[in-house]
C-alpha cells in the first residue's frame, strides 16, 4: 500500500533559525495536505498543494510541491515559539494516507 | 460552532472489556475516519465511511468495528480492548472523501486518549 515517510522525526531549533520538513510518497499523489498539531492538541489543516511544482506561501511557511508528485517540503523561515507542534503531510485520492510526522521544538 | 466531537475525551479500562468511543460532526460531512496516534508511527486510519451506510477498513482495522448508521454520527467500538490498543484516537471528517477542489481536507475532533490494563 501507499507509504508516506517523512523526515526528520524531530527538529530542535534556536528561535530564528529556519526549519525545514520533507515528505516522501511510494506513489504518486494527487493532491498533498499539510496540517498542524500543537502540543496536546489536534491536528489542524494548514494548506493543499495540487499542481506538479506547486508553491504557496503563508506568511513565514513555504510549501512546496515536487515536480513528480511524490514529495512536498515545508519549510519555517525565522521561527518562533508559536512555531513548536508536530507537522504532518497527507497524501492521496480517496483515502488520505499521513506521513510519520516531524515535531519541531524551539528555544528562545 | 463547525465542530468534530468525540466522547470520552480519557478513558481508563480493562483488557476485555468493551467500550465504544462516540464521534460527531455538525457540518454534515459526508465522509468520517478514525485514526490512531502512536509516537514515530504517525496517524494511522482505522476506518472510514464515505457516507451513511458505507464503512471500510483502513489500515490498522483489527480489533476495531464502527458503524454509520446516521450521517452525523461514527462510533468506534472496541469488543475485546488489548493493551496494545492503548493509544490517542482522533476521529475526523471532510466534506467529502473525493479529492476534488479541497472537499477533503479533514477537521479533526480533540482526540481521545484511551489506556488498556
Amino acid at each position: 500500500g501507499q507509504q508516506v515517510m517523512q523526515i526528520p522525526q524531530y527538529q530542535h531549533v534556536q528561535e530564528g533559525e529556519d526549519f525545514t520538513t520533507y515528505c516522501n510518497s511510494s506513489t504518486t499523489l494527487s493532491n498533498i495536505q499539510w496540517y498542524k498539531q500543537r502540543p496536546g492538541g489536534h491536528p489542524v489543516f494548514l494548506i493543499q498543494l495540487v499542481k506538479s511544482g506547486e508553491v504557496k506561501k503563508q506568511k513565514r511557511l513555504t510549501f512546496q510541491f515536487g515536480e513528480a508528485k511524490k514529495n512536498s517540503s515545508l519549510h519555517i523561515t525565522a521561527t518562533q515559539t508559536t512555531d513548536v507542534g508536530t507537522y504532518f503531510c497527507a497524501g492521496g485520492g480517496n483515502k488520505l494516507t499521513f506521513g510519520t510526522g516531524t515535531q519541531l521544538k524551539v528555544e528562545l | 460552532e463547525a465542530q468534530v466531537t468525540q466522547n470520552p475525551r480519557y478513558l481508563i479500562t480493562v483488557t476485555g472489556k468493551k467500550l465504544t468511543v462516540t464521534c460527531s460532526q455538525n457540518m454534515n460531512h459526508e465522509y468520517m475516519s478514525w485514526y490512531r496516534q502512536d509516537p514515530g508511527l504517525g496517524l494511522r486510519q482505522i476506518y472510514y465511511s464515505m457516507n451513511v451506510e458505507v464503512t471500510d477498513k483502513g489500515d490498522v482495522p483489527e480489533g476495531y468495528k464502527v458503524s454509520r448508521k446516521e450521517k452525523r454520527n461514527f462510533p468506534l467500538i472496541l469488543e475485546s480492548p488489548s493493551p496494545n490498543q492503548t493509544s490517542l484516537y482522533f476521529c475526523a471528517s471532510s466534506l467529502s472523501g473525493q479529492a476534488i477542489s479541497g472537499a477533503n481536507v479533514l477537521t479533526f475532533g480533540a482526540g481521545s486518549r484511551l489506556t488498556v490494563l
